[in-house]
This record gives C-alpha cells, structure tokens and sequence, in this order.
C-alpha cells in the first residue's frame, strides 16, 4: 500500500516567509510525528499526534513553529518569519497507535533551504 | 532524561567482514529499542526492534541486534558486510517521553 508521503519534497524560501509542509500518513495510522533532520546531525523530535491532539508540543524549537492535524490524517507543520537556521530536512512519520512497540514509516522528507 | 548515544560517527568495514554498530540508552522503566537506516536520498526505514524476550533480535537484511540489559546496550550486528550496506544508522529508544533517536553512525563497507 501507499506509505507516508510529504510535500513538498524541496522548498527554498526567503529569510522572513511563512512555508507550510504537507504529511499524509499510511491510511489508518492515527499516530503521526515530525522531526527534524540538520546536515551532519541525528533526528530532533518536533511533535508528535494521537488523532488530531498534540498531547506534547514541547519539541517546537520556537514559537514561530506550529502544527495541526485535521480528520486524523492530514498533518501540516507551518513555519512563520523563517530564518536561515530552520534550513534542514523536515521527516513526518506515522506509526498504527501511540505504543511503544510500534516501529514508525517515515516519508521522504521535506528539504527546506531559507535563503 | 531519556536520552540515546552512539560513540562512533563513523564504521568502515570490509565487504565480508563482520560489522557492530554501537548504541547505548537510558531510559526509566523498560526500554522499546529500534534501529533504522537512511540510505542515500531516502526516508529511513525500520530494521528491527526489541521490546520483550529474547535478547537477541533478527531484522531486515540479515542484521541483528543484541539487547543487554546491564549495559544498557542495543548493539547492532550483521556476520558478513555487504557493499550495499554502506548508509546511515539511527538507533532509537522509545519510553514515557517518547521516541528518542542518536544521531547517527555512518556505516561505509568497502569492496
């Protein structure tokens, strides 16, 4: 079946611009999460989804970051005034449920370069 | 604070060879532990997991993790490196505050 699949795959923007990235998860997951993934560096969880709440929005490097989830599926991570430090690979992940022994399906990954 | 480390940024290895990649957590309470691989241009990919009994787990493409316990280990292995193994390798902890991932081990298996 389908996977994960993010839009879009590349996104240059100005310094100051808003830019919005796009998660669809596999069909019937209702856990959905988002990292981040900076050149040379490991993965840096932003948030994460049960169903359309976001129990834990700790993760968000600033407030500038935001995120929703409608319908149990569609998620959109939203990114306001962006600076050239937010340039890195976005990853959206899904999992069947909260638990812990599920394994996560990432999407491809959204590259963002603010210029 | 749960948290995920792995020693080596770098591991390179000869085609045939035995290969270790090294992880080690900490974590309250009875640890989830996973391995993915991020191979060039794509998403990353589960490979296997740990979560209860036998403290050896068998994944995707012949690899193999052992859980310890008392060292707080989750070493990933594999007898016999392949070329097409070469890619980048992200263990991970899952606890009561969530997945957390290392940053990485790039693995490089030369011919």
């Amino acid at each position: 079946g389908a996977g994960v699949s993010q839009s879009p795959s590349n996104k240059v923007t100005e310094k100051g611009k808003d830019v919005e990235l796009r998660c669809d998860p596999i069909s019937g997951h209702t856990a959905l999460y988002w990292y981040r993934q900076s050149l040379g560096q490991g993965l840096e969880f932003l948030i994460y989804f049960q169903g359309n709440s976001a129990p834990d929005k700790s993760g968000l490097p600033s407030d500038r970051f935001s995120a929703e989830r409608t319908g149990g599926s569609v998620s959109t991570l939203t990114i306001q005034r962006t600076q050239q430090e937010d340039s890195a690979v976005y990853l959206c992940a899904s999992s069947p449920g909260l638990g812990g022994s599920y394994e996560q399906y990432f999407g491809p990954g959204t590259r963002l370069t603010v210029t | 604070a749960q948290s995920v480390a792995q020693p080596e940024d770098q591991v390179n290895v000869a085609e045939g060879n035995p290969l270790t990649v090294k992880c080690t957590y900490s974590v309250s309470g009875n640890p989830y532990l996973f391995w993915y691989v991020q191979y060039p241009n794509r998403g990353l990919q589960f490979l296997l997991k740990y979560i209860t009994g036998d403290n050896l787990v068998k994944g995707s493409y012949g690899f193999e993790a052992e859980f310890n316990k008392s060292q707080t280990s989750f070493h990933l292995k594999k007898p016999s490196a392949l070329v097409s193994d070469s890619a980048l390798y992200f263990c991970a902890v899952r606890g009561g505050e969530g997945m957390r991932f290392g940053a990485g081990t790039r693995l490089t298996v030369k011919p």
